[in-house]
């Protein structure tokens, strides 16, 4: 079964710090990588996504790293804030199955920022 | 903006009762998805389509069904409610093109199967 894990369950960070989420994944088909960020009571919304083509992608303060060899991707958020505090999905899709990223997500990490 | 929504927000039904999800989306995107939230498993795919009329099963489709009778609506059926449904329902929308489409979701749908 295909299967995207996350690390940690749950994270609180201080205001103005760097948090660092992690993913792993097994199936080696996989080549696009969307993080989602989820607020309480919304679903989620596409925060940064990479291809496997690429080891770093950046937007802003968010950065995602990826590494094929070890079948890991992070997710790096520098200069944290409060309003960052939400649940963090990393997901995963195969190469293209007619036309749609079949979407896998791990199971979700939730951030806390304090001030 | 790109808009999913859905209908009821929160539900309460009973074992053994018929429960429909209902989605819209006026994005005009081909690519619909039905997922379960559950604590600790992230979002799993059940139903998903890609054209009106027509449906594919996801990750979990056991105990679910999924009607799309157009492009802007398509619904999530369970015929006859468990407990083991208690869960909270996203429905979202892509255009479907190149394999790395972005997904909108909608707001979710609280169902607490008693």
């Amino acid at each position: 079964q295909q299967q995207v894990r996350q690390s940690p369950q749950s994270l609180t960070v201080w205001e103005g710090g760097t948090t660092v989420l992690t993913c792993s994944y097994e199936d080696s088909t996989f080549n696009y990588f969307p993080w989602y960020q989820q607020f309480p009571g919304e679903g989620p919304a596409l925060l940064i996504s990479i291809l496997s083509v690429s080891d770093k992608k950046e937007d802003g303060r968010f950065t995602t790293f990826f590494n094929k060899r070890e079948k890991k991707l992070s997710l790096h958020i520098i200069d944290s804030q409060p309003g960052d505090s939400a649940t963090y999905f990393c997901a995963a899709s195969p190469l293209n199955q007619g036309g749609s990223a079949k979407l896998i997500f791990g199971e979700g990490t939730k951030l806390t920022v304090s001030s | 903006e790109a808009a999913v929504t859905q209908s009821p927000r929160s539900k309460v039904a009973v074992t053994g009762g018929k429960v429909t999800l209902s989605c819209h989306q006026t994005n005009n995107h081909d690519y619909m998805y039905w997922y379960r939230q559950d604590t600790g498993h992230g979002l799993r795919l059940i139903h998903y389509s890609y054209v009106a009329d027509s449906t594919e099963k996801g990750d979990i489709p056991d105990g679910y069904k999924a009607s799309r009778p157009s492009q802007e609506n398509f619904s999530l059926i369970l015929e006859l409610a468990s407990l083991s449904q208690t869960a909270v329902y996203f429905c979202a929308s892509s255009d479907g093109t190149g394999g790395q489409d972005t997904q909108y979701f909608g707001p979710g749908t609280r169902l607490l199967v008693l």
